[in-house]
């Protein structure tokens, strides 16, 4: 089975860097089937996609957030990362990783429990 | 702002049925398949429904889903207190080409 780990700081202060990296176990991302993405939910708010990655290191992001967004993927060590820069209160959320299909065609069935992201000084 | 609108909370009784809808354009559920995800605080979150219709195996056919034209509906029968939780709708967005999600659904079972 599948499972995928968030981990990173819970707390960034505003104007830093937030940075946060899944583990993937039970299965290789070193594959051409899937997309590793992040997406996000602050508190009281909706879901919002952050941005994903392919195995072969091209990535994806949502166009509001693509001048502050870096994903980067690690095969060697089932991994990929997440970087966030200039954040503010705004970017105060719960982070998900997840294994992503094409335009999502068959939906995002493996999640990670997510980790909250404090912005605050 | 969600690019996706879904109606901020439903309430129904044990056992009776509910629908949730999501609203998009053209650009989105009008040309793009439709997944639905059930978040309870605490777990990872759920794939109920994806490719407007389908449910992934170990999901009971109680969840359904439906889509036409630019929205879409998800359909829950038999509400048990264990369904209390709040759903989302996703899909792409063509012209964002980016993935989009609706604001979020709380179902409560009174």
């Amino acid at each position: 089975q599948l499972q995928l780990r968030e981990s990173g700081p819970g707390l960034v202060k505003p104007s830093e860097t937030l940075s946060l990296t899944c583990t993937v176990s039970g299965g290789s991302i070193n594959t051409n089937e899937f997309y590793w993405g992040w997406i996000r939910r602050p508190p009281g708010g909706g879901l919002e996609w952050i941005g994903s990655v392919y195995f072969t290191g091209g990535t994806y992001s949502h166009p509001s957030l693509k001048s502050r967004v870096s994903i980067s993927i690690d095969t060697s060590e089932n991994q990929f990362s997440l970087t966030l820069t200039s954040v503010t209160a705004a970017d105060t959320a719960v982070y998900y990783c997840a294994r992503e299909t094409a335009m999502m065609i068959s939906g995002i069935k493996y999640w990670g429990q997510g980790t909250l992201v404090t912005v605050s000084s | 702002q969600s690019i996706l609108t879904q109606p901020p909370s439903v309430s129904a009784a044990p056992g009776q049925k509910v629908s949730i809808s999501c609203s998009g354009s053209s650009s989105n559920i009008g040309s793009s398949l439709v997944s639905w995800y059930q978040f309870v605080p605490g777990t990872a979150p759920k794939l109920l429904i994806y490719a407007n219709n389908e449910r992934p195996s170990g999901i009971p056919d109680r969840f359904s889903g439906s889509k036409s034209g630019t929205s879409a509906t998800l359909g829950i029968t038999g509400l048990q207190t264990g369904d209390e939780a709040d759903y989302f709708c996703g899909t792409h967005d063509r012209s964002l080409n980016a993935e989009v999600f609706g604001g979020g659904t709380k179902l409560t079972v009174l």
